[in-house]
């Protein structure tokens, strides 16, 4: 039962555009978000984090929207640069103990 | 520097040879955790410590045992590994289990059981 899902196995977008990362999630109870950023041969890295209290969450080039009637988030880079390749997760948790992970999805940002 | 540090990086090991995969933070975080990551699966957490003495089972939890004797320390124990074991594993500490769970991840260790 997968409660955090990416649909999207893989993005590909061009230098200097917008990438547009979804994420949706089936457990009502997941209350805080977070995106990490994983690049070959290394462990995830966070990158930003959203409370269900807000429906957005900025942080230079990436921002993180919540919709939590339609249970899904994204993350927005702006503009994306070639560093920006890797995988991302998604992960949402409702307990203090528990992160539940996405799938990931691979972006590729060419020139 | 902060980092978890987690060892071996890579290990083959056959079937049924006991092994352990050590994990060292140096943050004086409370909470640590082991992830598993695997093609089309993501990462699921196979077991969790909130601080000494104190763990509990993740999602995955079958196969493997873990201990917290101390702060920093948190290896996993894979009494009598299987093929269905090969898989790259994550470590993970964060300063407390409360809401955020921003936490730092070791580089992985790949574990290929034979």
């Amino acid at each position: 039962d997968q409660q955090v899902k990416q649909n999207s196995p893989s993005l590909s977008v061009q230098e200097g555009r917008i990438s547009i990362l979804n994420c949706d999630y089936t457990n009502s109870m997941f209350d805080y978000f977070l995106w990490y950023k994983k690049y070959p041969a290394e462990g995830p890295t966070f990158l930003i984090s959203i409370s269900s209290i807000k429906d957005k969450n900025e942080d230079g080039r990436f921002t993180v929207f919540l919709n939590k009637s339609a249970k899904h988030l994204s993350l927005h880079i702006v503009p994306s640069q070639p560093g920006d390749s890797a995988v991302y997760f998604c992960a949402a948790t409702g307990t203090a103990s528990k992160l539940t992970f996405g799938t990931g999805t691979r972006l590729q940002v060419t020139l | 520097e902060a980092q978890v540090t987690q060892n071996p990086r890579y290990l083959i090991t056959v079937t049924g040879k006991k092994l352990t995969v050590t994990c060292s933070q140096n943050m004086n975080h409370e909470y640590m955790s082991w992830y598993r990551q695997d093609p089309g699966l993501g990462l699921r957490q196979i077991y969790y410590s909130m601080n000494v003495e104190v763990t509990d089972k993740g999602d995955v939890p079958e196969g493997y045992k873990v201990s917290r004797k101390e702060k920093r320390n948190f290896p996993l124990i894979l009494e009598s590994p299987s093929p269905n074991q090969t898989s790259l594993y994550f470590c993970a500490s964060s300063f407390s289990p409360g809401q955020g769970l921003e936490q730092y991840f070791g580089p992985g260790t790949r574990l290929t059981v034979t």
